[in-house]
């Protein structure tokens, strides 16, 4: 399985654009791209998924180049409800029980 | 209201003692999964059931027991010999189909404390 590697933390202020980059190195060729965030004491929450180029929904943009080693998650317009930890999963189908979160991207966004 | 129900939201146990967490969905997703998450840390998973009558052991099985007689349930029991069961427990659901991608869904969570 791939193993995901991303920063342990990053800051922001309301407003601003945030960019959370995850590293894959390891990806297979049918394995998806996926983040999700949690809010304390809560289950996380799906945000995003996909295999390459861009994605876009109402919450994000996830942006894959094409060799697949990397992603990065980017949040338009940050507001102190975006604070939030972000984890970036990696697998495919098939693969039931298999996705692994590792301790994801502390994002803390300051007024 | 489709979703990933669990309860309690807070349980307290004495050591010692067994307790069963519950989770029920209502999407019509055919696979289940426990989490524990301990403080600061990422989600470890327990155990996970692709079908009823059936399931499997995640990674930190040990001290835990699980049951599928339903495709809507899924609870979890915390045993005694868990030697530390105080823990953030999550629930979740996947369609798990050839061809769908593994995307889970997950409960609101059931946070444990061993007194």
């Amino acid at each position: 399985l791939a193993k995901t590697t991303q920063p342990i933390s990053m800051d922001s202020y309301e407003g601003q654009e945030v960019n959370i980059t995850c590293s894959h190195n390891n990806i297979a060729t049918n394995d998806y791209i996926t983040w999700y965030q949690q809010f304390p004491s809560q289950g996380p929450r799906f945000i995003i998924q996909g295999y390459k180029t861009k994605v876009t929904n109402e919450v994000a943009s996830l942006f894959i180049p094409a060799d697949r080693k990397s992603s990065t998650l980017s949040l338009p317009r940050v507001s102190l409800s975006d604070t939030a930890v972000y984890y970036c999963l990696v697998g495919g189908t098939g693969n039931t029980g298999k996705l692994i979160f590792g301790q994801g991207t502390t994002l803390q966004v300051k007024p | 209201d489709g979703g990933i129900t669990q309860s309690p939201k807070y349980l307290f146990r004495k050591e010692g003692q067994n307790v069963t967490l519950s989770c029920e969905q209502n999407l019509n997703h055919d696979a289940m999964y426990w989490y524990r998450q301990d403080p600061g840390q990422g989600l470890r998973l327990i155990y996970y059931s692709q079908i009823v009558n059936d399931f499997q052991k995640g990674d930190i099985a040990e001290g835990y027991s699980v049951s599928r007689e339903k495709k809507e349930s899924f609870p979890l029991t915390v045993t005694s010999a868990q030697k530390n069961p105080t823990a953030f427990y999550l629930c979740a659901s996947s369609i798990d189909r050839a061809g769908v991608t593994d995307t889970q869904y997950f409960g609101p969570g059931t946070r444990l404390t061993v007194l």
